[in-house]
């Protein structure tokens, strides 16, 4: 099984500031990964799939890198919206595994 | 509009059994791979199995192998999961998933599945 680490656990920061959320791969995953975010009471939202690219009506600035095993998730200048739990996801071998979360909030 | 309306959650005695249901609509339900994904209250994200459109393609996490199966009716746009022996560690919230090429592009609400005497 693959595991995916992320870091930090929390991030906080202010409306305005970088975003950079990591995520490793315990084995090399090409670009098979995505990113979700999720809001309290609510199902995931996909903002990210094969690594860097934007789903449909995700805002530019969030965006995504890395190949391999090693993957960033940036957010340029941080909303109000912005703040939730962000996951990354890897589909590159069975089973499906996620990541533990990284919790964005409000510095 | 693409939507996903799970239903058939509950409280449930550990041994027990469920079937989750997942009504698509706004799309070719029978084009799309689709996944159950649950999350246990205040945890992270666990994904628990896949079906493809044709249901020639099935997988399970190993904690539900043997013991949940995933099923579809593409004349009736609508996506299962039967779920035995339940125990307390099933406890979570269920989202069916629409998979769209490298990820899951649309969730329902999910539906909360409670197991406890």
């Amino acid at each position: 099984e693959i595991v995916l680490t992320q870091s930090p656990a929390t991030l906080s920061l202010s409306p305005g500031e970088r975003a950079t959320l990591s995520c490793r791969a315990s084995q090399s995953i090409s670009s098979y990964l995505a990113w979700y975010q999720q809001k309290p009471g609510q199902a995931p939202r996909l903002l990210i799939y094969d690594a860097s690219n934007r789903a449909t009506g995700i805002p530019a600035r969030f965006s995504g890198s890395g190949s391999g095993t090693d993957f960033t998730l940036t957010i340029s200048s941080l909303e109000p919206e912005d703040f939730a739990v962000y996951y990354c996801q890897q589909r590159s071998n069975w089973p499906l595994t996620f990541g533990q979360g990284t919790r964005l909030e409000i510095k | 509009e693409v939507q996903l309306v799970e239903s058939g959650g509950g409280l449930v005695q550990p041994g027990g059994s469920l079937r989750l249901s997942c009504a698509a609509s706004g799309f070719t339900f029978s084009s799309y791979s689709m996944n159950w994904v649950r999350q246990a209250p205040g945890r992270g994200l666990e994904w628990v199995s896949y079906i493809n459109s044709l249901s020639s393609n099935i997988h399970y996490a190993d904690s539900v192998k043997g013991r949940f199966t995933i099923s579809r009716d593409n004349a009736k746009n609508s996506l299962y999961l039967q779920m035995n022996s339940l125990r307390d560690e099933d406890t979570a919230v269920y989202y069916c998933a629409r998979r769209t090429g490298g990820a899951d592009d649309y969730w329902g609400q999910g539906t909360l599945v409670t197991v406890s005497s």
